[in-house]
């Protein structure tokens, strides 16, 4: 039972290039996030999938995309880099009624 | 005005003293509460949640909830070098989502 995985751990862009970050969770869990985490921030919610199939915008979905690929998989997709978009990217999933949220172990991505 | 507000720090403790973290929230209808840990360059970790107003024990560790106030404490008793990271805050608002406050740094001294 790995949880929730994350690929790749590290990431280098240049401005305008394009990437997916993928995730993956083996919990059986309905809902999926994916968030940003900046230095004094917090995590910030950019996207969610409350259920397989559906998705919706969190609080700084500009610049990103997502893909509910299956339930087990939750892609998040970066068309045109910008170096403000550098920041460690969290995925989570949940399946309880309490909406604990089991986290990924983020990827590290530095825009230049 | 931030929907979890928690104050940023350090907090520095000395080891065996009580560590106490505040959260407080401003959705009154808000109805689970968590408190994460997260060590440096790793991903945010549950400790503790609670739902109900009063305390919870789990260990070293007593989550407080007072709903009429609208805030959330975690108290880290006999405090250890151990527990030295950032701790979040994070409340249920709405639709499945947590909302995470900014976390708070806390280092114990040896």
């Amino acid at each position: 039972n790995a949880g929730v995985t994350q690929t790749p751990k590290f990431q280098v862009l240049k401005t305008g290039q394009s990437m997916t970050l993928q995730c993956a969770q083996d919990m059986n869990h309905n809902s999926m996030y994916w968030y940003r985490q900046d230095p004094g921030m917090g995590l910030r919610l950019i996207y969610y999938s409350a259920s397989e199939g559906t998705t919706d915008k969190g609080e700084v979905p500009n610049g990103y995309n997502v893909s509910r690929l299956n339930k087990r998989e939750f892609s998040l997709r970066l068309e045109s880099a910008a170096p403000s978009q550098t920041s460690v990217y969290f995925c989570a999933s949940t399946g309880g009624g309490l909406n604990e949220q089991f986290f990924g172990p983020g990827t590290r991505l530095t825009v230049l | 005005q931030k929907e979890v507000e928690q104050n940023s720090g350090p907090l520095s403790v000395p080891e065996g003293a009580i560590a106490s973290l505040n959260c407080t929230y401003s959705d009154r209808g808000s109805q689970s509460f968590f408190w994460y840990r997260q060590y440096s360059g790793k991903s945010p970790e549950l400790i503790m949640f609670i739902y109900s107003n009063g305390d919870k024990e789990d260990g070293r560790f007593t989550a407080q909830l007072n709903k009429a106030s609208q805030y959330v404490s975690l108290l880290i008793r006999d405090s250890q070098p151990s527990d030295s990271a950032t701790y979040l805050c994070a409340v249920r608002s709405s639709a499945r989502q947590l909302t995470f406050g900014s976390g708070t740094q806390l280092t114990v001294l040896p």
